[in-house]
């Protein structure tokens, strides 16, 4: 069964720090890589995604690096904030096998708490 | 409306019973999916509607779960004869298209509909 490794699966980082996690997919459909946010009770929300003309994107504190030959992609948040505790999921398309689909895989979550 | 949104946000039932929950998606999006989340674990696809058909139904884990969106928008997951394993959150979500490549395809998630068999 297809899957995509997340790590870590939690993270204390200091306020003001760095927040990095990383992912690792298998074969994929389509080089598309999203990063969603989730707060306890609440519903994942799209945070940042990448598509395949770009190795890195970056909007606001949140930066997408993806590394296609390795297949990996990571999130790096910086200067990060209280505001940004929740957990996190990376997600990839499933690797697509003659049939359109557009099903999303996602990892296992990283539970990130900043430190006042 | 302004996002998905998801009925009932809670449902407990008993072993057995039949349930249904809906979700209605953002209103344009052509695209519909449902997941489930079970505790400490990222969401995980039941099915993909693109308009009213079922483009991919790979994800149900058998076949008391149905779903339908007969109009292109609104959907209901049913489960028939519920079991205590079913138990976990289930999410919807939208997209504006369909196919990955096409772009336009972020889908966007609800607030969940966690059930509870007892």
């Amino acid at each position: 069964q297809q899957q995509v490794k997340q790590s870590p699966q939690s993270l204390i980082v200091q306020k003001g720090g760095i927040s990095i996690i990383n992912c690792a997919y298998e074969n994929t459909a389509f080089d598309y890589f999203p990063w969603y946010q989730q707060f306890p009770g609440k519903g994942p929300a799209l945070l940042i995604a990448i598509r395949p003309d770009v190795s890195e994107k970056k909007e606001g504190r949140f930066t997408i690096s993806f590394n296609k030959s390795a297949k990996q992609f990571s999130l790096h948040i910086m200067d990060s904030q209280p505001g940004d505790s929740a957990t996190y999921f990376c997600a990839a398309p499933a690797a697509n096998y003659g049939g359109a689909t557009n099903k999303l895989i996602f990892g296992t979550g990283t539970l990130l708490a900043v430190q006042p | 409306g302004a996002g998905v949104s998801q009925t009932p946000s809670n449902k407990v039932t008993e072993k057995g019973k039949y349930v249904e929950l809906r979700c209605d998606p953002i209103s344009g999006h052509t695209a519909l999916y449902w997941y489930r989340q079970s505790l400490g674990q990222g969401p995980e696809f039941l099915i993909y509607f693109q308009g009213t058909g079922a483009a991919d139904d790979s994800g149900l884990p058998n076949d008391r779960f149905f779903a339908v969106r007969p109009e292109g928008s609104v959907s209901t997951l049913k489960i028939q004869r519920t079991e205590r394993g079913d138990s976990a959150v289930y999410l919807c979500a939208s997209s504006l298209r369909g196919w990955i490549a096409g772009g336009g395809n972020e889908q966007f998630f609800g607030p969940g509909t966690r059930l509870t068999v007892l």
